[in-house]
């Protein structure tokens, strides 16, 4: 099996830079997908692969990755990016199994 | 436009069968690369994979949880269904159905996610 994880809570005023982290064995093999969690909502989608957006998330939502340590990069945070963050990827076990960090609350001051 | 939505009970009584439905639209559960998963959150607490089931009827299930879960569809209804045998409180959480699209085995992503739907486990 495998683990992915996450600071449990960032903060970052209001116009700056934040780097959210996401370790874990797996991300070694396969690429992290990260996703946006406010309070009583469904996840959503913000980043896949190498450095993919969606349709409708801003551009100032980027990825990255290196070795065990993937990493989502809002440029410029704006006070409604303040949410749950979780990042995600296939269990490197060889079964098809797939894995959630345990999520970033990530505080815009 | 892509949507999945859940539904089920809201309420369950400890020891009993939990049956929840994912009910899709806007892609068929027989492309190739697309499957549905269900994912469920604690209240409070992060997000946990529970069962995946792949446009070719190939099943996978969270290693933890296994002896407890069924997965299956019916491509005809546009439906998922996941059944949790032996419920306990601890199961109390949202449950999500959400699709994967795999372009290869080491590039996957969920989305969209339907709405979720709490489930209570309580006598």
């Amino acid at each position: 099996s495998s683990e992915l994880t996450q600071d449990p809570a960032v903060s970052v005023a209001l116009g700056q830079t934040v780097r959210i982290t996401c370790q874990g064995d797996s991300l070694r093999s396969y690429y992290a997908s990260w996703y946006q969690q406010k309070p009583g909502q469904a996840p959503v989608l913000v980043i896949y692969g190498k450095n993919n957006r969606p349709s409708g998330i801003p551009d100032r939502f980027s990825g990255s990755s290196s070795g065990n340590t993937a990493s989502l990069t809002i440029t410029g945070a704006q006070a409604e990016d303040e949410a749950d963050y979780y990042c995600n990827s296939r269990d490197s076990s060889g079964n098809p199994h797939w894995v959630f960090g345990g999520g970033t609350k990530l505080t815009v001051l | 436009q892509v949507t999945l939505k859940e539904s089920g009970p809201v309420l369950v009584k400890p020891t009993e069968t939990l049956t929840l439905t994912c009910t899709v639209s806007g892609f068929s559960l027989s492309n190739a690369r697309m499957g549905v998963s269900w994912i469920r959150q604690p209240p409070g607490k992060a997000l946990e994979w529970l069962a995946h089931i792949f446009s070719n009827d190939e099943k996978s299930y969270s290693t933890s949880l296994k002896s407890r879960l069924t997965i299956s569809k019916d491509t005809s209804k546009s439906q998922v269904v996941l059944t949790m045998t032996n419920m306990d409180p601890v199961d109390t959480a949202t449950y999500y159905c959400a699709r994967l699209t795999t372009v290869v085995s080491w590039l996957g992503w969920f989305d969209p996610w339907g709405q979720g739907t709490l489930v209570t486990v309580s006598s």
